[in-house]
């Protein structure tokens, strides 16, 4: 059972736009939703995280956009960079510092 | 941010032989630190959690017996493959949990067993 369901698996973006990654979750106990950019061979970075407190969460050109009643949450990234193409995770975990779940991995192709 | 740093960067040993995996949080203690594994394009798959000073908790379908985990200080676990085989290649990475609770990865260890 895949507990944190992703999409699209790859998404091609123009220079200066707007990507858009959607994550859904099954688990209501769930508290704990954050973002990962990973880069091929290297570990994954922590971009954002959002609980499901807060609907929104902006750092940056990063939103997290979270609702609650849907189980669903999504990543922005606005004006889109060819420095943004990486590999994009979302996660959740019961809580802060417990273990993550991940969906399976967006990966973002920016052209220019 | 954080920083986690995870030693060798990539290894090949030869197969029946044991390679120590290290995972080290440089500027903060962990209490509690995460083992995954990642097979090309696909995603991270939680191995073990790795508590200080107490027994390392295996997920399912993990065989605890080849990967040993040691949380030996607040700073540092590792992780042991022992009688390696070409099938436990893999892009093997740890996590620390800081006291915010915020996960911070490592760079990552590429693991090639010949």
């Amino acid at each position: 059972q895949q507990q944190v369901k992703q999409s699209p698996q790859s998404l091609i973006v123009q220079k200066g736009g707007i990507s858009i990654i959607n994550c859904a979750y099954e688990n209501t106990a769930f508290d704990y939703f954050p973002w990962y950019q990973q880069f091929p061979g290297k570990g994954p970075a922590l971009l954002i995280a959002i609980r499901p407190d807060v609907s929104e969460k902006k750092e940056g050109r990063f939103t997290i956009s979270f609702n609650k009643s849907a189980k669903q949450f999504s990543l922005h990234i606005m004006d889109s960079q060819p420095g943004d193409s990486a590999t994009y995770f979302c996660a959740a975990s019961k809580q802060a510092g417990t273990a993550l779940i991940f969906g399976k991995g967006t990966t973002l192709s920016v052209s220019s | 941010g954080a920083v986690v740093s995870q030693h060798p960067s990539w290894v090949i040993c030869k197969s029946g032989t044991s390679v120590k995996i290290e995972c080290r949080s440089l500027d903060f203690q962990a209490t509690t630190m995460f083992w995954y594994r990642q097979f090309p394009k696909q995603s991270l798959m939680l191995m073990a959690t790795s508590n200080e000073g107490s027994k390392a908790t295996y997920e399912q379908g993990v065989e605890k017996d080849k990967f040993l985990i040691n949380h030996a200080s607040l700073t540092l676990s590792t992780l042991t493959v022992t009688s390696a085989h070409p099938e436990d290649s893999s892009f093997y990475i740890c996590s620390a949990v800081k006291g915010t609770g915020l996960t911070f990865f490592g760079q990552g260890t590429r693991l090639t067993v010949v």
